[in-house]
């Protein structure tokens, strides 16, 4: 019930394309879903998170869809570029429990 | 670099070394964290420090002691590791713990190797 499971493993596209990666969970008690996107030698850095309150949030390139029916969430990036080549993790927490649940990972490499 | 620093980048040890890792955050932050990071897991909670109080322990053991002396600065001491204990440990901040949703600031981590 703890997990948020996330997909795909790995992605490669090219430059100019989309990228999409999923997530998925189970406990109804998550009310906050952020993405964490994590450079080589770095560590993971906030990029956007969402409310379930809403659908959709835009930041920039980025977007996340969020289906509360079905309990998943998922990360677009538009007009994909190589700097955005990464690994990126979904994330879920709840005002019941503070700790943010982490999927694991999707590493993007983005072709020029 | 970050607000979150963490010494040393790299460290290989024995099993039956002790070791340390350090963590200091300059972010004026009440909350810091141990996450271990092994390739295609979630990232793992292991200690949770609030105002310079352990607030959770997930379960990680006891060849792992966690040391918050302020709310600046945590440590993670390391002894009679296993190699499966090879990871990288991320250090993180937030501004308190209460909050479902709370902001993690992490450091670049400290690439750990037991042999």
């Amino acid at each position: 019930q703890q997990q948020v499971k996330q997909s795909p493993q790995s992605l490669i596209v090219q430059k100019g394309g989309i990228s999409i990666i999923n997530c998925a969970y189970e406990n109804t008690a998550f009310d906050y879903f952020p993405w964490y996107q994590q450079f080589p030698g770095k560590g993971p850095a906030l990029l956007i998170a969402i409310r379930p309150d809403v659908s959709e949030k835009k930041e920039g390139r980025f977007t996340i869809s969020f289906n509360k029916s079905a309990k998943q969430f998922s990360l677009h990036i538009m007009d994909s570029q190589p700097g955005d080549s990464a690994t990126y993790f979904c994330a879920a927490s709840g005002s019941a429990t503070n700790k943010l649940i982490f999927g694991t990972g999707t590493l993007l490499a983005v072709q020029p | 670099e970050t607000g979150v620093t963490q010494t040393p980048r790299h460290l290989v040890m024995g099993m039956t070394n002790k070791k340390s890792l350090k963590c200091e955050q300059h972010l004026g932050h009440n909350a810091m964290y141990w996450y271990k990071q092994s390739a295609k897991k979630p990232l793992e909670l292991m200690f949770v420090y609030n105002f310079k109080e352990q607030t959770e322990n997930n379960s990680v053991p006891s060849r792992f002691s966690p040391e918050c002396p302020n709310s600046s600065h945590l440590f993670l001491h390391l002894h009679t590791l296993q190699p499966e204990d090879s990871a990288l440990y991320l250090c993180a901040s937030s501004q308190d713990w209460f909050t479902g949703a709370n902001v993690l600031t992490f450091g670049a981590g400290s690439r750990l190797t037991v042999l």
